[in-house]
């Protein structure tokens, strides 16, 4: 079964913790992406890698970090530094910079 | 700088009537258009996309779109409407020249088919 992956669905952080959204991907793809989505804003980017070991920051990338080790990971962490988490967060990926992005389920974060 | 706008909201339309969902854009160079549909609590869905050659793409679970390049728009439409298409619809814009280049969304517009 081939996809993309965010796990968990459901994430409660409590102030001035670091917490890490895991997105996985089994499509081969070179390129992933992360985006936030607040109510009536659409989608913003946050950080985006278009190959193994290297990732460029997107429009709103202060208070968060990636890594990119593997092909099919690209985790998110969401840091003490972002005052304002609370949302949802979907991650893409594509062959290239240049194509059609594929969307995994998301994970609604909530701070308490 | 690129953008794309989604001039209304929410769209209400019988079952059965046919549906568009507007999308205008706004970008430097030729631009690759697409269309993604998201259901509550999910991620988005690829309908469609339009790169080159006809003015008109066919998508995912009978949806089309139209490329005006005069108008710069990009409009979603369905013959036929069905209530499990009531969903939250994006437009998003994307230079194609080049290499990388961001994708722009547009802010969603909210689609209630009413039985």
């Amino acid at each position: 079964d081939g996809g993309i992956t965010q796990s968990p669905k459901y994430l409660f952080r409590k102030e001035g913790q670091n917490v890490t959204l895991s997105c996985e991907q089994n499509l081969n793809h070179d390129a992933m992406y992360w985006y936030r989505q607040d109510p009536g804003q659409g989608l913003r980017l946050i950080y985006y890698s278009q190959i193994v070991n290297d990732f460029q920051k997107g429009d709103i990338a202060e208070g968060y970090s990636v890594s990119r080790e593997k092909k099919e990971s690209f985790p998110l962490t969401v840091t003490s530094a972002q005052k304002n988490p609370t949302a949802f967060y979907l991650c893409a990926s594509s062959w290239g910079g240049t194509d059609t992005q594929y969307f995994g389920p998301g994970t609604r974060l909530t701070v308490l | 700088a690129q953008s794309v706008a989604q001039p209304e909201d929410q769209v209400n339309v019988a079952e059965g009537n046919p549906l568009t969902v507007k999308c205008t854009y706004s970008v430097s160079g030729n631009p690759y258009l697409f269309w993604y549909v998201q259901y509550p609590n999910r991620g988005l869905q690829f309908l469609l996309k339009y790169i080159t050659g006809d003015n008109l793409v066919k998508g995912s679970y009978g949806f089309e779109a139209e490329f005006n390049k005069s108008q710069t728009s990009f409009h979603l439409k369905k013959p036929s409407a069905l209530v499990s298409d009531s969903a939250l619809y994006f437009c998003a814009v994307r230079e194609g020249d080049g290499g990388y280049q961001k994708v722009t969304f547009g802010t969603g517009t909210k689609l209630q088919v009413i039985p």
